[in-house]
């Protein structure tokens, strides 16, 4: 089974351009999360969906992040415009959803995008 | 920090020596969760511990949880190069929520 997968691995962009990060889940995985970590400071949440739908978007640090996840597969983080302070590695990861607990304890980690902003 | 403190913040050990990293929390909690990170790598689920359980093993790692001092320790026997890595220990903020994470151990094993 295949596990977390994001695109691109690395991208280093000038202050002012967009980019956008991709995340694709487990199968079947409905919850999807975005972390962040920057400068080598602690992993901080950006937000959660549950299928298609935002569940927590607490940790978006503003309005130049945009997160979607369109028919509730793949997800994407669009940052526009990129600051300096957005680099660092953002992190995705996925877990099931326990309907009968409502327990999703394990979230399974992509392998991050690491993000340069000049 | 959200969640607390972790220390060491680096530890230096020799192959074969055994490592011991720990983590404090502020929030009661219903599972602590340990991960690794290895330099530009993903994040690796190591073990999970609940609330109910006091310790638990997982080949060469053994956790620990104490909910009155809201601590836990990860311990790794007979260290390899190959665990130099970063540690991280997280709490879910509430049933299928967020994770909080310490601020991570920088751990490396020196052959």
């Amino acid at each position: 089974e295949a596990g977390v997968t994001q695109f691109p691995s690395h991208s280093v962009i000038e202050k002012g351009q967009t980019v956008t990060l991709r995340c694709d889940p487990i199968s079947g995985h409905d919850n999807l999360y975005w972390y962040r970590r920057v400068m080598g400071k602690e992993i901080k949440f950006l937000l959660h969906f549950v299928k298609e739908s935002k569940q927590d978007e607490s940790g978006m640090p503003n309005n130049r992040f945009l997160a979607e996840r369109t028919g509730g597969t793949y997800s994407t983080l669009k940052v526009q415009p990129a600051e300096l302070e957005d680099s660092g590695v953002y992190f995705c990861a996925s877990s099931l959803r326990d309907y009968q607990t409502r327990s999703t304890d394990t979230q399974y980690f992509g392998p991050g995008t690491r993000l340069t902003v000049l | 920090s959200q969640q607390g403190e972790e220390d060491p913040q680096a530890l230096s050990i020799q192959e074969g020596e055994n490592a011991t990293m720990n983590c404090s929390y502020k929030t009661s909690i219903n599972n602590l969760q340990w991960y690794r990170q290895n330099s530009g790598r993903g994040l690796v689920h190591l073990i999970l511990i609940r609330s109910n359980e006091r310790e638990k093993h997982s080949g060469r790692l053994r956790v620990t949880l104490d909910t009155s001092k809201k601590s836990s320790s990860l311990l790794i026997t007979a260290s390899r190069a190959a665990d130099t890595a970063s540690y991280f220990c997280a709490t879910i903020y509430n049933q299928g929520g967020k994770l909080i994470f310490g601020q991570g151990t920088e751990l490396s094993v020196k052959p």
